[in-house]
């Protein structure tokens, strides 16, 4: 069974751009969470979606945003990049919604310029 | 904010030791669970316990658990220096609720 996979894996953008983030789960997995890790702040919950619907959401603010299509692929998008937006944002998925062991994807390393 | 908190951050060890590493977390959880992440990389999950379990064990793992004082431990056997990683505590508090991480500790195993 192939991983979870994440497009693209590295990525510099511009301060005030947009970028969307691309997360293809596990086959059969429905659930997907996104996370965001820093030096500084570690790994922060972003949002989790299940069934194409935001189950769970993370204290960032509305810049950050997701999807999740039928076939449980998901997306996510920053606007306005910010200096503070780079790090490198992780994918997880799993079979169920909820509080499961999650398999996550490689990560996207973004860079803020 | 961090609801889990390793301890220690950094420890290094000779290959063929023994390596524990402590969490602690502040409020009543459903489930923790432990990853690992190799430099910069996706994380892998190690275990999960739940609360009303004390122990778990799995492979060169052992992973312990107490309520009372809101901690838990990780303990890897025999360590190799392929274990060389940093490893991350994650709590929940139910069904619907996010995984919280802590911010990790950097394991060292010198060959």
């Amino acid at each position: 069974k192939a991983g979870v996979t994440q497009t693209p894996r590295y990525l510099i953008k511009t301060r005030g751009q947009q970028v969307t983030l691309s997360c293809s789960p596990i086959s059969g997995h429905r659930s997907v969470s996104w996370y965001q890790q820093t030096p500084g702040q570690g790994l922060q919950f972003l949002f989790e979606y299940f069934s194409e619907t935001q189950r769970n959401k993370g204290n960032f603010p509305g810049r950050f945003s997701g999807r999740q299509f039928s076939n449980s692929r998901s997306e996510m998008n920053v606007s306005t990049l910010e200096l503070g937006d780079s790090a490198l944002y992780l994918c997880a998925s799993s079979f169920l919604q909820g509080i499961y062991e999650q398999y996550f994807g490689p990560g996207t390393r973004l860079t803020v310029t | 904010s961090q609801q889990g908190e390793e301890d220690p951050q950094a420890l290094s060890i000779q290959e063929g030791e023994n390596a524990t590493m402590n969490c602690s977390y502040k409020t009543s959880i459903n489930n923790l669970q432990w990853y690992r992440q190799n430099s910069g990389r996706g994380l892998v999950h190690l275990i999960l316990i739940r609360s009303n379990e004390r122990e778990k064990h799995s492979g060169r793992l052992r992973v312990t658990l107490d309520t009372s004082k809101k901690s838990s431990s990780l303990l890897i056997t025999a360590s190799r220096a392929a274990d060389t990683a940093s490893y991350f505590c994650a709590t929940d508090t139910g069904a619907n609720s996010k995984l919280t991480f802590g911010k990790g500790i950097t394991l060292s195993v010198r060959p």
